[in-house]
């Protein structure tokens, strides 16, 4: 059973460049979240997104952008790409009405 | 809101001793408690988590973490490391209440050394 797979796994991007990075949840899956993880630091939750629509938003700015397709699977846009936004991105997967969280590999975004 | 403190960036153990890894958390409501592991270059592995129930929870791996809410920890516990265990670990917590998208608030982790 295939689990969260999250492409590609690494990026190189020049400042003031947009992204997307792609999410496919694990099987049976519906919700799909978003995170953020610095060097050194724990994840940041940036969205979540449940029957095509965005559900709640963490602190992020409107850069940051998301989508999710009917087949669950999910994209998330960055623009403007600043230094900061470079990161290991986290997509995570869940059952609508359960709490285990599934985690993807991750996408290393590097902003130069 | 909801907040996790991970005490110890790094802690280091010997092979064979006991490994203790601190969570303390701040819940306006009754949270529900995960402990995540991640090796280098890889996403985020469930450990254990607590919901409801039974306070003493165990994990994978031989690891246990034991939630007491008059304390507002969340501790993770292996009786006797191994060189595998060498990783990064992150509690989080998440709030129960109904129409909360479940997002899950991590600490800043605790990169534990297993040294031979």
């Amino acid at each position: 059973d295939a689990g969260v797979t999250q492409s590609p796994t690494h990026l190189i991007k020049t400042r003031g460049q947009q992204v997307t990075l792609r999410c496919s949840p694990k099987s049976g899956h519906d919700t799909v979240s978003w995170y953020q993880q610095a060097l050194g630091q724990g994840p940041q939750f940036i969205f979540q997104y449940y029957e095509e629509e965005e559900r709640q938003r963490g602190n992020f700015p409107d850069r940051f952008s998301g989508h999710q397709f009917p087949n669950y699977s999910s994209e998330l846009n960055v623009n403007a790409l600043l230094l900061g936004d470079s990161a290991l991105y986290l997509c995570a997967s869940r059952v609508a009405d359960f709490y285990g969280y599934t985690f993807g590999s991750g996408t290393r975004l590097t902003v130069v | 809101a909801q907040s996790v403190t991970q005490l110890g960036s790094h802690v280091s153990v010997s092979e064979g001793a006991l490994v203790l890894l601190r969570c303390n958390y701040s819940s306006s409501v009754p949270p529900y408690l995960f402990w995540y592991v991640q090796y280098p270059n890889q996403g985020l592995q469930l450990l254990l988590k607590y919901t409801t129930g039974a306070t003493l929870v165990k994990g994978i791996n031989g690891f246990e973490a034991e939630f007491k809410k008059s304390e507002t920890s969340f501790h993770l516990t292996k009786p006797s490391a191994h060189m595998s265990d060498a990783a990064e670990y992150f509690c989080a917590v998440t709030l129960i209440s109904s129409g909360s998208a479940r997002q899950l608030t991590f600490g800043s982790g605790t990169q534990l050394t297993v040294l031979p």
